[in-house]
């Protein structure tokens, strides 16, 4: 079983739709859960991060964390063509905060 | 943040050959890291690199295969040797400013090996 799971998409979706993305994990240690954007044949840009559960905003997008249920969500309202990008979960936790551990990420394309 | 540049962006190279990429950081970083993406996975780390001491492991890779130099606090540079197809990735390069949860990537070096 991978560390972290994450749906390959890809994700199509219209302009000003809201878009979910969504990571489950399986080590309990997890406590650090980062965001990231890859646009094609770039690096991975950090978007947001949150600590432990509960929810963070930052502009259109919204990070949460279910600790409970070993889930994490990325919300972005409002999404333009520029949000068509692969996005990509990552986490770590307190046994090597340094080790992150990436989702394979999701693809989402928003149509004009 | 940290702006990261990588040389070369992209090689083909032959079976059997080395090749080193460099990494430069615009500002001094404490750790750096190397990750390699193959196509439609994740992530994967390689190492972690600190100046003045060996690099550290990833379990899978080896200081013979992958050996990595860190000098200095903006630079680092991860060689990969004898080489074969399977090598064939995007290798990138990845710097944390100093919050644990802060790393930041360069725009990685697309490796093909033929």
């Amino acid at each position: 079983q991978k560390e972290v799971e994450q749906d390959p998409g890809p994700l199509s979706v219209p302009e000003g739709a809201i878009v979910s993305l969504n990571c489950t994990y399986s080590n309990s240690a997890f406590q650090y859960f980062m965001w990231y954007r890859q646009y094609s044949r770039k690096g991975p840009e950090l978007l947001m991060y949150t600590y432990s559960s509960g929810n963070k905003e930052d502009g259109r997008f919204t990070a949460q964390v279910d600790k409970s249920s070993k889930y994490i969500s990325l919300f972005i309202r409002d999404s333009q063509p520029s949000d068509s990008a692969t996005y990509l979960c990552a986490m770590s936790g307190s046994d090597n905060f340094n080790k992150f551990y990436f989702g394979s990420g999701t693809k989402l394309n928003v149509k004009p | 943040s940290a702006v990261i540049s990588q040389k070369p962006s992209r090689d083909i190279c032959q079976r059997g050959t080395s090749l080193t990429i460099q990494c430069q950081v615009d500002s001094q970083v404490t750790m750096m890291f190397w990750y390699r993406q193959q196509p439609g996975q994740s992530l994967t780390l390689i190492a972690t690199a600190n100046q003045g001491s060996e690099a550290t492991y990833e379990s899978g890779f080896v200081i013979d295969k992958f050996p990595i130099s860190r000098p200095n606090l903006t630079f680092s540079t991860l060689t990969v040797s004898n080489m074969s197809p399977e090598d064939s990735s995007i290798y990138l390069c990845s710097a944390r400013t100093g919050k644990v949860n802060e790393q930041f990537f360069g725009p990685g070096t697309r490796l093909t090996v033929l």
